[in-house]
């Protein structure tokens, strides 16, 4: 039973679309998070969520929307994608908000603009 | 930015022997973590330890912590081939995880 889940696991798109990623969490935590791995591993924080209320939204195309209806979900939308968009997205949770709890990670969703 | 970098950032080793990563940051921190990213997958924690420790043991995970020179360092004893993967430290300060660039190890058989 995947812990953080994240759908679609690959993703190709055309310039100028909008796509969406879903993320579910079944471990009863209280905080997600949005982060994208470029080609060079580097890996940034975007948002982060506690209970459904935005934490941390770093600086971020506003072409990038982060929506979490509950506390187990948290989906990112991208509008007008470019090919600057093209990475790993990673979806993670941990138990709280603060310090001191390791991140469970989703497996990715590789996203390839076109 | 307290950012860590790792180094090496690539490491390749025999089976059996030990490896050792390093990592420095730039600003005080609350904990340092470890993790591992296999090809194509997402991290795994390792280990967490704290600003007020020194070091911190997992199975073959060994990590230290110095803060007044701002490492930490990353010991897998006997390595196995299965430990190939991307290594990364991640420090938090008030919230935000940071990650580094990562060591890439490779286990040679």
């Amino acid at each position: 039973d995947t812990a953080v889940s994240q759908t679609p696991k690959y993703l190709v798109t055309q310039m100028g679309n909008d796509k969406s990623i879903k993320c579910e969490q079944n471990l009863g935590h209280d905080t997600m998070y949005w982060y994208k791995q470029d080609s060079k591993k580097f890996l940034k924080i975007m948002f982060s969520y506690n209970n459904k209320e935005l934490i941390i939204n770093e600086t971020v195309p506003n072409r990038f929307s982060p929506k979490s209806p509950d506390k187990a979900h948290l989906n990112l939308h991208i509008n007008s994608l470019e090919l600057g968009d093209s990475a790993v997205y990673f979806c993670a949770s941990s138990q709280a908000l603060g310090v001191g709890y390791g991140y469970t990670f989703g497996s990715g969703t590789r996203l390839t603009v076109v | 930015s307290q950012q860590g970098e790792e180094d090496p950032q690539a490491l390749s080793i025999q089976e059996g022997e030990n490896a050792t990563m390093n990592c420095s940051y730039k600003t005080s921190i609350n904990n340092l973590q470890w993790y591992r990213q296999n090809s194509g997958r997402g991290l795994v924690h390792l280990i967490l330890i704290r600003s007020n420790e020194r070091e911190k043991h997992s199975g073959r995970l060994r990590v230290t912590l110095d803060t007044s020179k701002k490492s930490s360092s990353l010991l897998i004893t006997a390595s196995r081939a299965a430990d190939t993967a991307s290594y990364f430290c991640a420090t938090q300060g008030a919230q935000k995880l940071v990650f580094g660039q990562g060591t890439r190890l490779t286990i040679n058989p």
